[in-house]
């Protein structure tokens, strides 16, 4: 039960914007985003829980459609420190922290 | 606050030998996590303490794979008798769980990287 993610990969020029959509086959409690550079650690960008309430970056927002257990993040007006992998984690357990990730996004901008 | 701490960084053993990574969290955090990513993939979740109990072992790969986390602190995994299956990132995460509602946000460590020859 996997979430799905798309795009698999994406490309931007600096000041592009970008949506990354995450889809689970299971009733969701929450959907943790987070963004991973290469040979680092996964670095926590944004949680959203059913019932609505969120906790993250200014500057990023992100949505979860609780029916149709979907999420997305926006990214506007890339930077290029925005690069890497991005990867939501599923908890469907009640607020376990048992997450299970999707394949992860490659998002890379340019100059 | 010096975030999660895992040592070692790298590992390079033989098949067959036995492993053992740690893993020191976040002082504050009640929670701390085994995840297991390889390459092109997210992160795989292995087991999970509150303090020092053992809330679940079931997604641990084999009974070759263990996890401690006696008083309640720091934590160890150990693999014994390594394959070369077993290569890969093991990350640890901790977070600070205040009940069955609200946001319970995992901050990883950079990882243990196992490479068995």
């Amino acid at each position: 039960q996997q979430p799905v993610q798309s795009p698999q990969a994406v490309i931007l020029r600096e000041g592009e914007d970008a949506v990354i959509n995450c889809s689970s086959s299971k009733a969701l409690y929450s959907v943790h985003w987070y963004r991973q550079k290469h040979g680092e650690a996964p670095v926590f960008l944004m949680i959203l829980l059913k019932g609505g309430e969120q906790k993250g970056h200014d500057k990023i927002s992100a949505s979860f459609n609780e029916k149709k257990q979907q999420s997305s993040l926006y990214l506007t007006a890339s930077q290029l420190s925005y690069s890497g992998t991005y990867f939501c984690g599923t908890d469907g357990s009640g607020n376990t922290g048992k997450l299970i990730f999707g394949q992860g996004t490659t998002l890379q901008v340019k100059p | 606050d010096t975030g999660v701490s895992q040592d070692p960084r790298h590992k390079i053993t033989k098949r067959g030998q036995n492993v053992t990574f740690r893993c020191d969290p976040i002082s504050e955090h009640n929670r701390l996590y085994w995840y297991r990513q390889t390459l092109g993939q997210g992160p795989e979740f292995l087991t999970y303490f509150q303090n020092e109990a053992q809330l679940e072992k079931s997604r641990l790969l084999s009974d070759r794979f263990s996890a401690e986390r006696p008083k309640g602190s720091f934590s160890t995994l150990e693999i014994q008798r390594t394959e070369q299956g077993d290569s890969a990132m093991y990350l640890c995460a901790s977070s600070l769980r205040q009940g069955a509602r609200g946001a319970n946000v995992l901050t990883f460590g950079a990882g243990s990287r196992l490479t068995v020859l």
